[in-house]
């Protein structure tokens, strides 16, 4: 069945630094879609990916999707305290079982 | 104001005991889904349902039940048979079903089994 696998699992970086989080998915994917989770909380909707190649940003989030859509990229710039959380993928296979597959997520905390 | 409630939050049983845990949306969505979610891991879907009346396995399926007998309710039940149900519960719901619409989730139920 359709995986996919995020890293790294863990990410610990000073405030201001940069982070990103990478999503692979082992299928062709007609849509990519990023979620936050904070610590204790339940995952927030942050974007949706669905052109070849696509790039979208909010404030200090760059979101991409692969050329091949099989892959996906997360970049924070000068993370900040509020940023800590668990940052997810979600795929949405292209061929038939359209169920939308969770990535591992990866846990972000900042030293401040 | 519009949303997923799940309640309880927090949820102890004992083992051998069934439980029934709660998902309610006022959001007219017709997608409901239940996800399992154990320390430092992702989502794995359980059940989902795209219309009233109708659900579908999800990938861990054994030792649940669930039932859409209203749009806005899609309860889940954890039984006896499902051997190690401590875990953070997480329901949500879209509009669209699951083809490239926004899940919204419920602030979750943390069963825990003694």
């Amino acid at each position: 069945g359709q995986q996919v696998m995020q890293i790294p699992q863990y990410q610990h970086v000073q405030e201001g630094e940069d982070f990103t989080t990478y999503c692979n998915s082992s299928t062709t994917l007609s849509n990519i879609q990023w979620y936050k989770q904070r610590p204790g909380g339940h995952p927030v909707f942050l974007i949706q990916l669905v052109k070849s190649g696509e790039v979208k940003k909010q404030k200090r989030l760059t979101f991409q999707f692969g050329e091949a859509k099989k892959n996906s990229s997360l970049h924070i710039t000068a993370t900040q305290t509020t940023d800590v959380g668990t940052y997810f993928c979600a795929g949405l296979s292209n061929f038939g079982n359209e169920k939308l597959t969770f990535g591992t997520g990866t846990r972000l905390t900042i030293i401040p | 104001d519009g949303g997923i409630t799940q309640s309880p939050k927090y949820l102890f049983r004992k083992e051998g005991q069934n439980v029934t845990l709660s998902c309610e949306q006022n959001l007219n969505h017709d997608a409901m889904y239940w996800y399992r979610q154990d320390p430092g891991q992702g989502l794995r879907l359980i059940y989902y349902s795209q219309i009233v009346n109708d659900f579908q396995k999800g990938d861990i399926a054994e030792g649940y039940s669930v039932s859409r007998e209203k749009k806005e309710s899609f309860p889940l039940t954890v039984t006896s048979a499902q051997k190690n149900p401590t875990a953070f519960y997480l329901c949500a719901s879209s509009s669209l079903g699951l083809r490239t619409d926004t899940q919204y989730f419920g602030p979750g139920t943390r069963l825990t089994v003694l």
